[in-house]
């Protein structure tokens, strides 16, 4: 199984600024995700990380929000851009491949924004 | 699109008891489910997840889930509760074009609590 580092684990940050969570998979992955869980929802999808390309983004995510890289099989990064209080969230990166069917979890990024 | 629904947002259990937790989705072909889960502070935990075959698949910890493609149900099931059991647990389905690339959606969750 794949093993995940997320960084930072948690941070307080003043709105208006930007943040970048890195991901690290300790293999090569073909598939990378990032996932936004706001306090007490569910996971929600932001967008697949692509090696190499531009990030595809699903529906009420924007590029210029949360621009994404992925240079290599093994790393990803979340920026979070022009933060709100209502970005508050934890961020969490996922990376699966087509050897073990399921999807492997970062510990996750907890960020507070004020 | 696919969707998950759990109708349970939290559950109180005593310890030593049996455990069901509720599973419905909605999907136009065989879906990939799974359950993960999440204790407090700490990332997901995959539990035990359903590609095809045997209808009832056994994960870690003790757990199990009955995948019936009848009632578009993945209920997940323990025999018996420990009081570290107490999390938040999430129901998801996987669905793409290609095998692996499957992106997850996932239900609200349920919140497990349990009493001595």
């Amino acid at each position: 199984s794949a093993v995940i580092s997320q960084k930072p684990s948690r941070d307080i940050c003043q709105r208006g600024t930007s943040l970048t969570i890195q991901c690290q998979v300790d293999s090569q992955v073909t598939m990378m995700f990032w996932y936004r869980q706001q306090p007490g929802q569910s996971l929600t999808l932001i967008a697949t990380a692509n090696q190499g390309s531009e990030a595809t983004y699903e529906s009420g995510f924007v590029i210029d929000k949360f621009p994404i890289s992925r240079p290599n099989l093994t790393f990803s990064t979340l920026t979070v851009s022009n933060m709100s209080p209502e970005d508050s969230s934890i961020y969490l990166c996922s990376a699966k491949d087509r050897v073990n069917t399921e999807a492997f979890f970062g510990q996750g990024t907890r960020l507070t924004v004020v | 699109a696919q969707s998950v629904t759990q109708p349970d947002i939290h559950i109180t259990v005593s310890e030593g008891a049996s455990l069901e937790l509720r599973c419905n989705y909605s999907y136009g072909a065989t879906p990939y489910l799974f359950w993960y889960v999440q204790s407090p502070g700490q990332g997901l935990q995959l539990l035990l997840k359903y590609f095809s075959g045997d209808t009832l698949v056994q994960g870690i910890k003790g757990f199990e889930a009955e995948f019936k493609r009848s009632q578009s149900s993945f209920n997940l099931r323990k025999p018996s509760v420990h009081w570290s059991d107490a999390a938040e647990y999430f129901c998801a389905v996987g669905a793409g074009t290609n095998f692996g690339n499957e992106k997850l959606t996932f239900g609200t969750g349920t919140r497990l609590t349990i009493i001595p």
